[in-house]
């Protein structure tokens, strides 16, 4: 069936740094792609999303590039803030049936 | 902004009890799903449906059934509560298949004693 992995579950980083998280998936269909955020006791927010191969997609200083011939998603920023310490969702959906499901989640934890 | 309202906030259950959850969005929204959060498996998909008198079975459906009335409404029953369905329980609605977002409630926090 169709899956989305997240292989990191908690990312720990210093303010300023850069940082990536890894998203892979499997489905047959053409897929489109979403990155969702989650901040501690809130409903998760889109972050990002796409459905073109080999384009970037930015928001919020966060970007993202879907490479269909890997299957991945990975969500970047070049300079992380306190504020993103949050948790990071990445999920797939397609075209015809809009059944959309979710990563494990990677908790970002930003430090001073 | 898109509106997706759940109640109860909160509900602790007996175990063997009837719980339902309920949720109503004002989007005209073809789409609602019904996802339950656990720390270590994120998201997991439940019940879904594609509009008013449809269901569908998400990833993990056992002990748990769904109800779409209208398009505004879909709820999620469990007819015999277990303490392994202590969880929160998130409902979203749009239209994804449409590469548009998906809105979600605040949740629902659900205790099973």
């Amino acid at each position: 069936g169709d899956s989305v992995t997240q292989t990191e579950g908690l990312v720990t980083l210093t303010k300023g740094l850069p940082v990536m998280l890894n998203c892979t998936y499997q489905t047959t269909y053409s897929p489109f792609l979403f990155w969702y955020v989650q901040h501690l006791n809130e409903a998760p927010k889109l972050l990002l999303k796409s459905s073109t191969d080999n384009k970037r997609t930015e928001h919020q200083g966060f970007y993202a590039t879907l490479h269909k011939s890997s299957s991945s998603f990975h969500l970047q920023k070049s300079s992380v803030q306190l504020s993103d310490s949050a948790l990071y969702f990445c999920a797939l959906s397609d075209y015809n049936q809009g059944k959309l499901i979710f990563g494990q989640g990677t908790k970002l934890s930003i430090k001073p | 902004e898109a509106a997706v309202t759940q109640s109860p906030r909160n509900k602790v259950a007996v175990t063997g009890g009837k719980v339902t959850l309920s949720c109503n969005q004002t989007n005209n929204h073809n789409n609602m799903y019904w996802y339950r959060q656990d720390t270590g498996h994120g998201l997991r998909l439940i019940h879904y449906s594609y509009g008013a008198g449809s269901t569908e079975k998400g990833d993990i459906p056992d002990g748990y059934k769904a109800s779409r009335p209208s398009q505004e409404n879909f709820s999620l029953i469990l007819e015999l509560a277990t303490p392994s369905q202590t969880s929160v329980y998130f409902c979203a609605s749009g239209d994804p298949q449409g590469a548009t977002e998906v809105f979600f409630g605040k949740g629902t926090r659900l205790t099973v004693v």
